[in-house]
């Protein structure tokens, strides 16, 4: 399948490192944030999530963090692994009377065995 | 969660056609969006797809280029009318329980315009 991420940021990491993946999300107003993976050929894989009222969150080897004030979000990935090669999105979900989601630019992970 | 199958996973179309993008999910779903994915690029939302109604667009993309149906709670149809070069994309259909929930992602169609 045809590769994503081709021009996005690269983040280079030894396998069994820790990675941190960072996001800036622009709308103040937004209330819910998401990471997701994508391998090459598939849509997006939902990660984990954070709500607006926690500044942290933690799943199964992967760490969420979110600062409201700078308008941040970060994803850390312990003990990466060769499986963790993807390109990784931040989103924010925007509530307009509707809600949407709306993808951040994306970082591409590659870990070197 | 949802389980998304789009339908065709692929085309190449010449310029000037139109080509019709499937979207079943295996449960009834509030919400149902289709994004866009260019070569190398973040996603793009096109639309929100509402049942019953008419699809709520973004900023840059209108009805007549990607008109959008959702007869039912399971299922979306996006549209790529009169396709040009510039067409060639990744379409990617979304869906979710309801707004504050993670959304899950099709594996989209990959679109290429002769």
């Amino acid at each position: 399948g045809e590769s994503v991420g081709l021009h996005l940021p690269t983040l280079s990491v030894q396998e069994g490192d820790n990675s941190i993946i960072n996001c800036a999300y622009s709308n103040s107003a937004s209330d819910y944030f998401i990471w997701y993976k994508q391998e090459s050929g598939k849509g997006p894989q939902f990660i984990i999530d954070i709500r607006s009222n926690m500044d942290k969150r933690q799943g199964q080897r992967v760490t969420v963090l979110l600062n409201k004030t700078v308008k941040h979000l970060s994803l850390q990935i312990a003990a990466t692994q060769p499986g963790d090669s993807a390109v990784y999105f931040c989103a924010e979900t925007i509530n307009t009377g509707g809600f949407k989601t709306i993808f951040g630019a994306g970082t591409r992970l590659f870990v070197k065995a | 969660s949802a389980v998304i199958s789009q339908k065709p996973s692929r085309d190449i179309c010449q310029r000037g056609t139109s080509l019709t993008i499937q979207c079943q999910v295996d449960s009834q779903v509030t919400m149902m969006f289709w994004y866009r994915q260019q070569p190398g690029q973040s996603l793009t939302l096109i639309a929100t797809a509402n049942q019953g109604s008419e699809a709520t667009y973004e900023s840059g993309f209108v009805i007549d280029k990607f008109p959008i149906s959702r007869p039912n709670l399971t299922f979306s149809t996006l549209t790529v009318s009169n396709m040009s070069p510039e067409d060639s994309s990744i379409y990617l259909c979304s869906a979710s329980a309801q707004g504050e929930q993670p959304q899950h992602f099709g594996d989209g169609t990959r679109l290429s315009i002769l």
